[in-house]
Parts: structure tokens; C-alpha cells; sequence
């Protein structure tokens, strides 16, 4: 079975300092996979989407990077973390041209002081 | 673009039926999805409607209109543990490119004894 990982749970971070979030997919092959972040009472903001390794597209211009270094790794980065990159940090996965809804990960709520 | 509305917070008893309305624009619309997320919680797949028409998946129900661009999730015999948040999502279609998601802002349903 299909099963999606994400960490760490929670993480606290100065402003000004980087930011690393780490997502695999195990059970599956070439999946798609998603950065989503939630503010705080709010919906779910696509940041960026891969098809594929070292393919990424973002969604919205922002203070943060994402990379794919292999097929079942999605990695969320920031060289400087800003207040307002605080947040619900939740990883997904989906399979191509399926209708059976996207599977999400755990989530990182990132508080950035 | 694309934009969902919906309403923000619904109250009910334990045992009544509830819909959550949904409204969407969208440039390539391909289906609708319905997802579930408790408090700190990651959201989880309830419903997908790529058809006109209902579907049902025991207690809960999606309908779909495209048409109308208007979709429901139809919760009954409502439990407790329903409390919770509901997104609907629109699956959108550029050329080749499906599978990604836009979320709504979120509806908050609370399940009173």
C-alpha cells in the first residue's frame, strides 16, 4: 500500500533562518506530488507541484523553493524564513489522470518567531 | 484562475442532515472534490464528481452540476466525531496537464448533542 511521510511534526524557527521539510512516497511509482500550505482558519494554497524529478512548477511567487531530487522525494526549502511563512506545511501525492482524490501527509506547522 | 466559495461555518444536532454548498470559476474545470479535515488534523478524501449527478458513499453524498458550476456534499444521520472542516476542490485541466487541486476557503461544521 501507498503511504506518504512527512516531517518533523512541528518546528519553531527564528526569522532569517533557512528551512528544510522533507516528503517521500513509498508504494508508488513517478507520483505526482504537492507543497500545499494552510494559514491559520484558512484554505489550503497550492505552492508548487512536480510530475517528475527535478520538475517543478510554481503556483504562487514566494519566499520558498521546492526541489525533487527523486521520484518519491519533494523537498520545501527557504534560505531566509520570513513571519509570514508560518503555517500548515502539508505534503500530498496523487497518481495522473485518477479520480480517487489526492493523499495528504501529516503536515509541519511551522511557527516562525 | 480559479475561485471556490462556500459557506463558512455550519451548526446542526447530532442526527440531522446538512449540505454544504459549493460555487466555483475555473479556466479548465475537470471535478470536484470533497475533503474532511479535523483540528490539526491533515484532510482526507471524501468525494469526487467529474459527472453531472449525485454520489453516494454511505452517509455522505456529492452532487455536482456543471452547468450550474455548483456542487453540495450531503452529510446525514450526522455523528459527533462530523465535526470538523470541509473543503471543496476543483481539478483543474491545462492541455495535457491534470490532477491539481484548488482549494476553498473551507466550511467549519459543528455537530451539537
Amino acid at each position: 500500500s501507498q503511504t506518504i511521510h512527512q516531517w518533523p511534526a512541528t518546528l519553531v524557527q527564528p526569522v532569517g533562518s533557512p528551512l528544510s521539510l522533507e516528503c517521500t512516497v513509498e508504494g508508488t511509482s513517478n507520483p505526482n506530488l504537492y507543497w500545499y500550505r494552510q494559514a491559520a482558519g484558512r484554505g489550503l494554497q497550492l505552492l508548487f507541484y512536480s510530475v517528475g524529478i527535478g520538475q517543478i512548477s510554481s503556483e504562487v511567487p514566494q519566499n520558498l523553493s521546492a526541489s525533487r531530487p527523486q521520484d518519491r522525494q519533494f523537498i520545501l526549502s527557504s534560505k531566509k524564513l520570513l513571519l509570514s511563512d508560518s503555517g500548515f506545511y502539508l505534503c500530498a501525492w496523487s497518481v495522473s489522470l485518477a479520480n480517487t482524490g489526492y493523499t495528504f501527509g501529516s503536515g509541519t506547522r511551522l511557527t516562525v518567531v | 484562475g480559479q475561485s471556490l466559495e462556500q459557506p463558512s461555518e455550519v451548526t446542526a444536532v447530532e442526527g440531522a442532515i446538512v449540505q454544504i454548498n459549493c460555487t466555483y470559476q475555473t479556466s479548465g474545470f475537470y471535478g470536484l472534490s470533497w475533503y474532511q479535515q479535523h483540528d490539526g488534523g491533515a484532510p482526507t478524501f471524501l468525494s469526487y464528481n467529474a459527472l453531472d449527478g449525485l454520489e453516494e458513499t454511505g452517509r455522505f453524498s456529492s452532487f455536482l452540476s456543471r452547468s450550474d458550476s455548483y456542487g453540495y456534499l450531503l452529510l446525514q444521520e450526522l455523528q459527533m466525531k462530523d465535526s470538523a472542516s470541509y473543503f471543496c476542490a476543483v481539478r483543474d485541466r491545462r492541455g495535457s496537464t491534470l490532477g491539481r487541486l484548488y482549494f476553498g476557503r473551507g466550511t467549519q461544521l459543528t455537530v451539537w448533542p
